[in-house]
């Protein structure tokens, strides 16, 4: 069965560093997203992507954070500053159309530690 | 906006009991309801969903869910679980966009343990 991979399942950056987090979304999937997930609280969608645009972010989602698709494979998730309320996991999903019946398919995630 | 409450952060049952996992949600608008499982190292799956029609949703592995308008309510059952059923139960809701999937709204999630 296809899956959404992510890399690293872990990493550790310093405050202050530039992290990028990556995934590989279905080959066929046209819309992407990204989820987080701070320790003990809820998942809390921060973007959504679309024919190499954004087209939905929420709040979260501010000046530090980006998101690139630079080869048609990839899909990045940059965090040009990292503070130490960016530790969480981070989860990517992609989903062949915005029809309910096609659904996410999310990746395994990335635990993002910053110390 | 739509939240989404799950009461139980943790529910401990022993193998072939049953269980419930408690979720509601508030909207002011149509909402679709999911349950997502996680299991440990791997990402999110979906579970089951309810988009319209019968309340009462099932799925392949003997979950079912029933979605309660009056009582704002999307609760998980199984009526015998499996050790292989230990993971992490996320209730969500999307917006109704009319058959367009709007964004996830996640509960905190319930970790199921299920004991021999």
């Amino acid at each position: 069965e296809p899956e959404v991979t992510q890399t690293p399942s872990h990493q550790v950056t310093q405050m202050g560093q530039e992290v990028i987090l990556r995934c590989v979304p279905i080959s066929n999937h046209l819309y992407f997203y990204w989820y987080r997930q701070i320790l003990g609280q809820k998942v809390e969608f921060l973007v959504s992507f679309y024919n190499n645009e954004i087209s939905e972010k929420s709040e979260i989602f501010d000046d530090q954070f980006s998101v690139e698709r630079p080869d048609g494979s990839n899909f990045t998730l940059k965090i040009r500053s990292t503070k130490l309320e960016d530790s969480a996991m981070y989860f990517c999903a992609s989903s062949y159309r915005q029809a309910l019946n096609y659904g996410y398919t999310f990746g395994s995630g990335t635990r993002l530690t910053v110390v | 906006a739509q939240s989404v409450t799950q009461l139980d952060s943790q529910v401990p049952v022993f193998e072939e009991a049953p269980v419930e996992l408690r979720c509601n949600y508030s909207s002011s608008v149509s909402v679709y309801l999911f349950w997502y499982v996680q299991y440990p190292n791997q990402g999110l799956q979906l579970l089951l969903k309810y988009l319209s029609g019968s309340t009462l949703v099932e799925s392949i592995n003997g979950f079912e869910a029933e979605f309660n308008k009056s009582q704002t309510s999307f609760h998980l059952r199984k009526p015998s679980v499996h050790i292989s059923d230990t993971a992490e139960y996320f209730c969500a809701v999307s917006k109704n966009y009319g058959g367009s999937q709007g964004n996830l709204i996640f509960g905190k999630g319930t970790k199921l343990s299920v004991k021999p």
